[in-house]
């Protein structure tokens, strides 16, 4: 069964500090994985997206890991901010369907405190 | 920012009552989903079209219906609303030829039914 598990499922940290979020996937075939950042009562906007050939993406103060081995992601976010208090949501897409369906995590609660 | 668009983005109506959520794309995408997600859970596809005239029902059974008249419009009806309706709605469009399916959400309905 084709699956996507998040942890912690919720976190507090102090602005300015660093946290790292988690993946685990079971889908297959796999064809890539993104993370989202979905504020509260908004839709969720597309923070990385990588591939199999892809273990590390940067954007600004985010960084995405990926072990397609392992079947595992992480993302990093550094020198956190207020405004980075949203729900950040793992999606993988499998390459088995004209569709290609996404499957979707039920996100991480990251609250940062000032 | 995508330019997808919602409306309304709150509801709040009474059982029985017919409804109609709105979702507009103007980047000419040809894949559009609707979504159901419930506070602290994944996203959950009831709804797609690969076109014009082309809708299909999504992993989650759903009472609901759509259309796809216009490449640009994709409205959800419920012909008559019941409590267990109330969910948040988030709309999303992608590219037919997108290697990645990569998807652009709109702000999302929050309807309640009471």
């Amino acid at each position: 069964k084709n699956q996507v598990e998040q942890s912690p499922q919720s976190l507090i940290i102090l602005e300015g500090k660093n946290c790292t979020l988690q993946c685990n996937y079971t889908v297959s075939p796999f064809s890539n994985l993104r993370w989202y950042k979905q504020d509260t009562g908004r839709g969720p906007v597309s923070l990385t997206i990588m591939t199999f050939s892809e273990n590390t993406k940067s954007n600004g103060r985010y960084t995405a890991t990926l072990d397609a081995d392992t079947k595992q992601s992480s993302l990093h976010i550094t020198a956190s901010q207020l405004s980075d208090s949203a729900s950040y949501i793992c999606v993988v897409s499998d390459r088995g369907s004209t569709l290609g369906r996404l499957y979707f995590g039920r996100g991480t609660q990251l609250t940062v405190w000032p | 920012e995508a330019d997808i668009y919602q409306t309304p983005r709150y509801l709040v109506i009474g059982t029985g009552k017919k409804i109609t959520l709105e979702c507009s794309q103007t980047m000419g995408h040809d894949k559009m989903y609707w979504y159901q997600q419930d506070p602290g859970m994944e996203l959950h596809l009831i709804h797609y079209s690969y076109g014009v005239n082309s809708t299909e029902k999504g992993d989650l059974s759903s009472e609901s219906t759509v259309s796809r008249i216009r490449t640009e419009h994709f409205p959800l009806t419920l012909e008559s609303a019941r409590p267990s309706h109330t969910s948040q709605y988030l709309c999303a469009s992608s590219e037919a030829r997108s290697s990645y399916n990569e998807q652009f959400f709109g702000p999302g309905t929050r309807l309640t039914v009471l």
